[in-house]
C-alpha cells in the first residue's frame, strides 16, 4: 500500500493564482481531512470529507474548496491564493475502529508559498 | 471550543534520561491521540487512547479522564526520537483539535 499520497511536495504561487493540492489513499478508508499547519500554532482543520460525495467544513475553510468523487481522492483547491495561506499542508485518512478509537494517516505534506 | 495545551514547548534532553510531555485539554472527548513529526515533516500516529495507558516499545501514553490530562513518556530516551511530539484531542468522528506540539531533542 502507498499509503497517503499528496502532490506537489512543494508549489509556490502568486497572489491570486489558483491551484489544486492532490491527495490520494489507497486504503478505502472513509474519512479524509486537509490541515495546514503554520509556525507555533496546532494543525488546523480546513474540510474534511465522511465518505465520497460529502464535505464538510473544518476550522479554516475560507478561501478553499474541496470535493469527494471517489474514496481515493480528495483534492483540496486554492480558488484565488493569498500570502495568508503560505502555510504546510498535510491530507489524513482516517477509519474508526471501534467507539473511541481510529487510526489516522497522513500524506506528507505540501509546502506552499504565496507571493 | 476544546482548548488543547502542551507543556513544555520545547525539550532537550541527554540521551537514556526519561521524557515526560504533557497535554491537557478543556472539555470532554472521546479519545486522546498522539503523533510524532519528524524533522523531515512527516506525521505519523504513535497512539490513540480513551482511558488508562498504552504502550509501545520505549513510549508509554497515559490518560485521566477526570482530570482532562494525558502524557507521553519516553524511556532510555535516543538521539532518534528526536521530534515534535503533538497531541490532539478526539472530539467527534474526525474533529481533532490540535496541540501546538513539543519539539524534543535528544544529545548522545
Amino acid at each position: 500500500n502507498a499509503g497517503v499520497t499528496q502532490t506537489p511536495k512543494f508549489q509556490v504561487l502568486k497572489t491570486g493564482q489558483s491551484m489544486t493540492l492532490q491527495c490520494a489513499q489507497d486504503m478505502n478508508h472513509e474519512y479524509m481531512s486537509w490541515y495546514r499547519q503554520d509556525p507555533g500554532m496546532g494543525l488546523r482543520l480546513i474540510h474534511y470529507s465522511v465518505g465520497a460525495g460529502i464535505t464538510d467544513q473544518g476550522e479554516v475553510p475560507n478561501g478553499y474548496n474541496v470535493s469527494r468523487s471517489t474514496t481515493e481522492d480528495f483534492p483540496l483547491r486554492l480558488l484565488s491564493a493569498a500570502p495568508s495561506q503560505t502555510s504546510v499542508y498535510f491530507c489524513a485518512s482516517s477509519y474508526w475502529t471501534g467507539i473511541g478509537s481510529y487510526e489516522q494517516y497522513f500524506g506528507p505534506g505540501t509546502r506552499l508559498t504565496v507571493t | 471550543k476544546n482548548e488543547v495545551e502542551q507543556s513544555p514547548q520545547n525539550l532537550t534532553a541527554q540521551e537514556g534520561e526519561f521524557i515526560t510531555i504533557n497535554c491537557s485539554y478543556s472539555v470532554g472527548i472521546s479519545a486522546l491521540h498522539w503523533l510524532q513529526q519528524h524533522p523531515g515533516g512527516g506525521i505519523v500516529s504513535l497512539f490513540m487512547l480513551s482511558s488508562g495507558k498504552k504502550k509501545h516499545g520505549r513510549l508509554i501514553a497515559t490518560i485521566n479522564i477526570q482530570e482532562k490530562h494525558s502524557s507521553l513518556h519516553i524511556t532510555a530516551s535516543h538521539p532518534r526520537d528526536s521530534a515534535v511530539y503533538i497531541c490532539a484531542a478526539v472530539e467527534d468522528t474526525d474533529k481533532l483539535i490540535f496541540g501546538t506540539g513539543t519539539r524534543l531533542q535528544v544529545f548522545p
